[in-house]
């Protein structure tokens, strides 16, 4: 079975572009989360999507970030325009079970790490 | 509000010697608690989870953690470091809601 994947492995832009990230969750997964681990500090919540709708998004930082999810499958981030302080990793997670409080345990992607110069 | 605090972001041990990676999380619900590795170029992967039940609980790679409610602790250890042991170690916990909050993560050092 494959897991959570995301693209690019890596992604470098100036101060002002735009990016945007990609997550595939792992297959009849409901559950999506995207992370951010800026570099030293610790991994932080951003958002959680529940197939297509945002269940959480109280971690986002900004309005400059846009995540979606059309058809509950896989999930885009997109910062525009975006600032140095949006350098680090870039995690995605998937899980199966819904309501609060699964036990479900989370399966992590390899993370996009984006640099803004 | 929860939060997790990992002592140390940096451990060395010898080849063959005693793992411990301290973790300690603050809680206003009972906690759901995990172990991820990161080894490098990798995504993180669940080495043990806590949810209810026995509270040493075993994972993979020889890992283990004790859940002590009345330390607030979850600290990881392995009798015997491999050198395959190296990588960043994260805790988290999970309490109210479906997000997870993390440690800042223990980078581990096995020395031959």
């Amino acid at each position: 079975e494959a897991g959570v994947t995301q693209f690019p492995s890596h992604s470098v832009i100036e101060k002002g572009q735009t990016v945007t990230l990609r997550c595939d969750p792992i297959s009849g997964h409901d559950n999506l989360y995207w992370y951010r681990r800026v570099m030293g500090k610790e991994i932080k919540f951003l958002l959680h999507f529940v197939k297509e709708s945002k269940q959480d998004e109280s971690g986002m930082p900004n309005n400059r970030f846009l995540a979606e999810r059309t058809g509950g499958t896989y999930s885009t981030l997109k910062v525009q325009p975006a600032e140095l302080e949006d350098s680090g990793v870039y995690f995605c997670a998937s899980s199966q079970g819904t309501g609060t409080r699964s036990t479900d345990t989370q399966y992590f992607g390899p993370g996009t790490r984006l640099t803004v110069l | 509000a929860q939060s997790v605090t990992q002592l140390g972001s940096h451990v060395s041990v010898s080849e063959g010697a005693l793992v411990l990676l301290r973790c300690n999380y603050s809680s206003s619900v009972p906690p759901y608690l995990f172990w991820y590795v990161q080894y490098p170029n990798q995504g993180l992967q669940l080495l043990l989870k806590y949810t209810t039940g026995a509270t040493l609980v075993k994972g993979i790679n020889g890992f283990e953690a004790e859940f002590k409610k009345s330390e607030t602790s979850f600290h990881l250890t392995k009798p015997s470091a491999h050198m395959s042991d190296a990588a960043e170690y994260f805790c988290a916990v999970r309490a109210s809601g479906n997000q997870f909050y993390f440690g800042t993560g223990t980078s581990l050092t096995v020395i031959p």
